[in-house]
């Protein structure tokens, strides 16, 4: 079983900083997905960025980037010039690749509370 | 707009009644799921389901039911086997394949508290 481990309950980070949340996860699938996904206070929970395992190239979107780190198995979100909007609940999470049909079962940490300070 | 309705957003129950909470989406999307999230756990999977009238067990099935009988829809019921049902639920849908495996879109999620 995928098991996915996010290191740091909460984070706290200045506006206009950056900030790196930390997420490694297990498995022995060589073939799989990451996905960062941000649940800000309002509680509807919004996907940030997806990697997928065979491209070495690292995912960006405007100021999230990741780091990956395939033999690792490290997932880390970089977040630049921090804006308020940021604040929110950050979860990372693991997915095998689907392949004959198989399933497309998400598994995801624990979270870790990040605010933006002004 | 597209998107996925979740309802009720509050809903209380007393000890032993079974409760239903609806799922609807309107993105055509083949797959969806039923999440738990409890403070400190993060999201733990109840149910899934990639096609009609098909579903699986996740991690923490025990105590819930579903259904798929539509591909817009997939209730989930808390029954009263469920031994500590308090908790927030979040509804998502997901296409398959397109290249979009794994992009969840969520609900606003129900507030279950039991009295």
């Amino acid at each position: 079983a995928q098991t996915v481990t996010q290191s740091q309950p909460e984070m706290s980070v200045q506006e206009a900083e950056t900030v790196t949340l930390s997420c490694t996860y297990d498995t022995s699938e060589n073939n799989y997905y990451l996905f960062w996904y941000k649940q800000p206070p309002s509680r509807q929970m919004i996907l940030v960025i997806r990697q997928e395992a065979y491209k070495q190239q690292n995912a960006t979107e405007n100021r999230f980037s990741v780091n990956f780190q395939k033999a690792a198995k490290s997932f880390s979100l970089k977040i630049s010039d921090s804006q308020l909007g940021d604040t929110a609940m950050y979860f990372c999470a693991f997915m095998k690749h689907p392949s004959g049909g198989s399933n497309y079962k998400l598994t995801f940490g624990k979270g870790t509370l990040l605010t933006v300070n002004p | 707009d597209g998107g996925i309705t979740q309802s009720p957003k509050y809903l209380f129950r007393k000890e032993g009644q079974n409760v239903t909470l609806s799922c609807e989406q309107n993105l055509n999307h083949d797959a969806m799921y039923w999440y738990r999230q409890d403070p400190g756990q993060g999201l733990r999977l109840i149910y899934y389901s990639q096609i009609v009238n098909d579903f699986q067990k996740g991690d923490i099935a025990e105590g819930y039911s579903v259904s798929r009988e539509k591909k817009e829809s997939f209730p989930l019921t808390v029954t009263s086997a469920q031994k500590n049902p308090t908790a927030f639920y979040l509804c998502a849908s997901s296409p398959i394949g397109q290249g979009r495996s794994g992009e969840l879109f969520f609900g606003e999620g129900s507030r279950l508290t039991v009295l």
